[in-house]
């Protein structure tokens, strides 16, 4: 069935640019599905950054949509973020997940175990 | 504060029924489908509900959604202690374009 997972670096210095990659197993990124990132920060609730679709449309949370961008690799199969100029506010743990469809308004059916990014010097 | 308004905490004995509310607006749960994840301890969120009260395969006929106006509610009967963790709705709002979940909700079983 189809799987998510997370990578990237746990540690991301203040002012640098997070960077995070969604890899899909069993199933293809060009599926007719859109792809997000949700993050979490500790002890806190879940916030949505943004989704895609492989042709490479975009929808971003507006609080994030001058710093962040999220884009598709189909020959890895892959979907990445980034987001840039961080501070310790963006501390949390990023998870990627699945559209039930096409559109960002549509739920998350299918999520990754998550993967916790700490902004530190 | 959360765009959607959830109870913070909410607690039954087994067996009994909890209901968690939802609060929005009219750009969010009024005008669209209302969404709720359950999420246990250090795990990523599950799929409980979709388009206000449909279930996924899998999920038990025990938990229930439904919606009116601005607000949604989740409910679940014969409370099991495997169903504490966090819960929370979802929505898409159409003015802002934005995903928004609420705050979520604590579901303890005493």
């Amino acid at each position: 069935q189809l799987q998510l997972q997370e990578s990237g670096p746990g540690l991301v210095k203040p002012s640098e640019t997070l960077s995070l990659t969604c890899t899909v197993s069993g199933g293809s990124v060009s599926d007719s599905y859109y792809w997000g990132w949700i993050r979490q920060p500790p002890g806190k609730g879940l916030e949505w950054i943004g989704s895609l679709y492989f042709t490479g449309s975009t929808y971003y949370t507006p609080s994030l949509r001058s710093r962040v961008s999220i884009s598709v690799d189909t020959s890895k199969n892959q979907f990445s973020l980034k987001l840039r100029s961080v501070t310790a506010a963006d501390t949390a743990v990023y998870f990627c997940a699945r559209h039930v469809g096409v559109g960002a308004h549509q739920p998350f059916d299918i999520w990754g175990q998550g993967t916790m990014v700490t902004v530190a010097s | 504060q959360s765009v959607l308004t959830q109870p913070p905490s909410a607690s039954g004995t087994p067996g009994q029924r909890v209901t968690i509310s939802c609060s929005g607006s009219t750009s969010n749960v009024g005008n669209n489908y209302v969404y709720w994840y359950q999420q246990l301890p250090g795990t990523a969120p599950k799929l409980l509900i979709y388009r206000n009260d449909q279930r996924p395969s899998g999920v038990p006929d025990r938990v229930s959604g439904s919606k009116s106006g601005t607000s949604a509610s989740l409910a679940i009967s014969g409370l099991r202690s495997d169903d504490e963790g966090d819960y929370y709705c979802a929505a898409w709002d159409d003015s802002l374009s934005d995903v928004f979940f609420g705050g979520g909700t604590k579901v303890t079983v005493l």
